[in-house]
């Protein structure tokens, strides 16, 4: 069965550069979600997206942005990149928004700031 | 602030016996309980989940149990098996008030044969 795909599996980065994450939900599920996870940190929830719209947002700065397209696809985009930034980026989505047990997650894409 | 914790940041056991994995949560709010878990280079994987409405859920060799007064739930595997072997994360979610999960660091349970 399809699974939630991201993209690029890893990505190496300098300071200040910028970077774009991908993430292909499931066919048919409309709500995805962002996390972060540090080293040896919990994940950490950044924003969700529901029927291209934001639904929900979290501990994402200023500096990052995201947004769902007409395909339900879904890109975080990271600017001026800290060497905190280093984590693994995972993205989920579900059938149905808030249905926590139907989350279905990507491998992730880790990012390394270097 | 951590609201969800899980102290032990790992566990070994040996194969055929009972796993126990502890979480610790602050919220109040939070009333919907879940374990993930996670293999290496994978997402994690939804396992198991509790609403704070119960003090018990089974599902086959995985049970959840939720102390609200305690501020506490806890994951039993029996018998434990080498492929139980992951990350294990624990999550809450206060469904009223945000679609977001909040984890814990996860607890890395080795069952060894």
């Amino acid at each position: 069965a399809a699974g939630v795909i991201q993209s690029p599996r890893h990505l190496i980065k300098e300071k200040r550069e910028t970077a774009t994450l991908k993430c292909y939900p499931i066919p048919r599920h409309d709500t995805v979600y962002w996390y972060q996870q540090g080293p040896g940190q919990d994940p950490q929830f950044l924003i969700s997206f529901y029927e291209k719209m934001q639904s929900d947002k979290g501990s994402i700065p200023d500096r990052f942005s995201a947004q769902q397209f007409s395909d339900y696809h879904s890109e975080l985009n990271m600017s001026s990149l800290e060497l905190g930034d280093s984590a693994l980026y995972f993205c989920a989505s579900s059938l149905k928004r808030g249905a926590h047990e139907k989350l279905f997650f990507g491998s992730g894409t880790q990012l390394s700031v270097l | 602030d951590q609201q969800v914790k899980q102290n032990s940041p790992s566990l070994s056991v040996q194969e055929g016996r009972i796993s126990i994995l502890n979480c610790d949560y602050t919220n109040s709010m939070f009333d919907y309980f879940l374990w993930y878990k996670k293999y290496p280079a994978e997402g994690p994987t939804f396992l198991i989940s509790i609403s704070s409405i119960k003090d018990k859920n089974e599902d086959g060799r995985f049970t959840v149990f939720l102390n609200k007064s305690a501020k506490h739930l806890s994951l039993h595997i029996v018998p434990s098996q080498p492929g139980d072997s992951a990350v294990y994360f624990c999550a809450a979610s206060d469904r009223g008030g945000s679609e977001k999960l909040v984890f814990g660091k996860g607890t890395k349970l080795t069952v060894n044969p």
